[in-house]
């Protein structure tokens, strides 16, 4: 079965600090990765995803993430965060060519302290 | 920008009451999901719904769990007898097209209280 494991709970950062949030999957096949943002409040949201291709990936708000598909990983990296990404995020997972369920991992609160 | 609603935000229900937690997915979607988290756990899957039938469905989704797009534009989750541990936020998702690569769309969830 497929599992997401995200190693960090919680995560407190003070402004213009690089983030680096962990993701590893279990999976035999191919997937497809995602990262979703939940700001306070709001919608999750998509960061950023992975199908195919360049395996560093680019998403909004100077987000992005690199596809390690030896390690099982999609870690997501932001070389300066603002008080703006306190946020909840989220690593999701779905096989690839399947009916698009999303497997999530357990989600990383984010609190950049200003 | 459209977005996917959900209705109400917030539901509080006494046990073995019904409930009808409502969405609206986005207008051109096709692809319809139910995903719930419960209070620090993982959002989990519930089940996925296209051209008026179930696609896929997770163990979670028992006899108790129906879903129903009523007509062109809602979307709903039907849940018969509640449970105390159905006390979650559940969240409707849609999407453009069936498939994996297709990114889905969340609502902003409806806080399901199980008294």
């Amino acid at each position: 079965a497929q599992s997401v494991s995200q190693h960090n709970h919680h995560v407190i950062l003070s402004e213009a600090a690089s983030l680096e949030l962990g993701c590893n999957y279990s999976y035999g096949g191919t997937v497809n990765l995602f990262w979703y943002v939940q700001y306070p409040g709001q919608h999750l949201q998509l960061l950023l995803k992975y199908f195919s291709g360049d395996p560093l990936v680019k998403g909004i708000k100077g987000f992005e993430a690199e596809f390690i598909k030896s390690k099982f990983s999609f870690n997501l990296r932001k070389p300066s965060v603002q008080w703006s990404d306190t946020a909840e995020y989220f690593c999701a997972v779905n096989a690839a060519g399947n009916t698009g369920k999303l497997i999530f991992g357990q989600g990383t609160t984010l609190q950049v302290k200003p | 920008e459209p977005e996917v609603t959900q209705t109400p935000s917030h539901q509080v229900t006494q046990m073995g009451q019904e409930v009808i937690l409502r969405c609206v997915p986005i207008s051109n979607h096709l692809y319809f999901y139910w995903y719930r988290q419960i209070l620090g756990q993982k959002v989990e899957f519930l089940v996925s719904f296209y051209n008026n039938e179930i696609s896929e469905k997770s163990e979670i989704f028992d006899d108790q769990f129906s879903v129903e797009r009523p007509d062109g534009s809602n979307f709903t989750l039907k849940i018969r007898s509640t449970k105390l541990e159905d006390s979650a936020m559940y969240f409707c998702a849609s999407s453009w097209d069936r498939g994996s690569d297709n990114e889905q769309f969340f609502g902003p969830g409806t806080r399901l209280t199980v008294l």
